[in-house]
């Protein structure tokens, strides 16, 4: 069974404190891993997309990685705006659909 | 201009009472879904459609059913609501399975 699991849970950063949050998965072969961003009261937004082992993508202050097994969301020198729920999934092979992790609550303090 | 747009963004029911979520995206995508959001923030994938296939997660009750007038329009269809369909549902399109799905702002329904 395709499995993706996130940790931490919640992640509370000073503002300028760069950390990573991680994305696990277990799937019957990986046709993409998707990460998302969610704010309270609203839907999903995209941020990147990884297609294989290896690749890389970066938007501003964030850098998504992707191995056979993980994806790692970095987060550098980060800024109150940057709170949100980060949600990590796979679309597998065998899926019609995105299996979401439960995400990483961020906050970060000024 | 709203690329999935979804209403009513609050629903309150009593039990037993039949709803239905619309939602329309205007990006010219050929796939739509429906998701689930439950009180732990967990989304769970419903249904997936586009103009040839309906592909329903078969954990999803029958009570459930999807209805799409044109590949714009993908609109959610409940009856008998029960009170552990209290959620945020949520509706998304891509231009396949492969490309990244875009979403709604949801739609958080609250059965009484």
């Amino acid at each position: 069974e395709d499995q993706v699991t996130q940790s931490p849970e919640a992640l509370r950063l000073q503002e300028g404190e760069s950390s990573s949050l991680n994305c696990s998965y277990t799937v019957s072969g990986l046709r993409g891993l998707f990460w998302y961003r969610q704010d309270p009261g609203k839907g999903p937004e995209f941020l990147f997309t990884l297609y294989s082992a290896g690749e890389e993508k970066e938007k501003e202050r964030l850098k998504a990685t992707l191995t056979k097994k993980e994806s790692f969301l970095h987060i550098t020198a980060p800024k109150p705006e940057d709170s949100a729920t980060y949600l990590c999934a796979v679309l597998a092979n065998s899926g019609y659909a995105l299996n979401f992790g439960k995400g990483t609550s961020l906050l970060v303090t000024p | 201009d709203t690329a999935v747009s979804q209403t009513p963004k609050y629903l309150v029911t009593q039990m037993g009472n039949d709803k239905s979520i619309k939602c329309e995206q205007n990006l010219g995508h050929d796939t739509m879904y429906w998701y689930k959001q439950d009180s732990k923030k967990f989304l769970k994938i419903m249904f997936s459609y586009n103009n040839k296939e309906l592909i329903i997660n078969e954990t999803v009750p029958n009570r459930f059913s999807p209805k799409s007038p044109d590949k714009a329009h993908l609109n959610l269809h409940i009856n008998s609501l029960e009170l552990g369909d209290s959620a945020v549902y949520f509706c998304a399109s891509s231009d396949s399975s492969q490309q990244p799905q875009h979403f709604g702002d949801g739609t958080r329904l609250s059965i009484l």
